[in-house]
């Protein structure tokens, strides 16, 4: 299986701050990156996928980037609804694997 | 609109089984890879299983052999058939729907039923 390594596990930011998340996998695996945000007691929302297309709806401050088997989801001007955990998923090779998890709290 | 709406979440006795199901509205569940996706309490997200549009399914290994994912056309309803369920089988398991093209990221979730294994 393709292993997922996100980092940080946790991250304390203020609104207006811009964060940065990134995940590591253990091969390469194209572009076949997708980021979710999950608030707390709800289902996961898919935010970037193929690495850097916004899901629709989702606001500009969020990008995807890559270098090489590094990904980097960065959020800009932080904003009070941004605070939630936060996934990686490949889906280049089954099984589909995700990240640990990120979560994004309030400085 | 889409939906997926799950049900049939509870508690059931190491050994036993549970029969989740998925309820889809605003598309059709055949047309599209449709997936099971459980969180343990306070943990990660892990893929269970997927249904792809031709009827191939795959599972985690950590479940083969033990769940079966089905759908039903006339009802646009997804299962996950779970039997000899475990302690660590215990998470809130989300349905979620593949984006038709490219990658196939989840771009529809359900809100998730919680399944508590122990006696």
């Amino acid at each position: 299986d393709i292993q997922m390594t996100q980092s940080p596990s946790s991250l304390s930011a203020s609104v207006g701050d811009r964060v940065t998340i990134t995940c590591r996998t253990s091969q390469d695996i194209s572009n076949y990156l997708n980021w979710y945000q999950q608030r707390p007691g709800k289902a996961p929302d898919l935010l970037i996928f193929g690495t850097s297309f916004l899901q629709s709806g989702v606001p500009s401050r969020f990008t995807g980037s890559a270098s090489g088997t590094d990904f980097t989801l960065t959020i800009r001007n932080l904003q009070p609804e941004d605070f939630a955990t936060y996934y990686c998923q490949q889906t280049y090779i089954s099984p589909p694997t995700f990240g640990q998890g990120t979560k994004l709290e309030i400085k | 609109e889409e939906q997926l709406v799950e049900s049939g979440g509870g508690l059931v006795q190491p050994g036993g089984s549970l029969r989740l199901s998925c309820a889809a509205s605003g598309f059709t569940v055949t047309t599209n890879y449709m997936n099971w996706v459980r969180q343990a309490p306070g943990k990660g997200l892990e893929w269970v299983s997927v249904i792809q549009s031709g009827g191939s399914t795959y599972y985690a290994d950590s479940v083969k052999g033990r769940f079966t994912i089905s759908r039903d056309n006339s009802k646009n309803t997804l299962y996950l058939q779970m039997n000899s369920l475990r302690a660590e089988d215990t998470a809130v398991y989300y349905c979620a729907r593949a984006m038709s093209t490219g990658v196939l990221p989840y771009n529809y979730w359900g809100q998730g039923t919680l399944v508590t294994v122990s006696s």
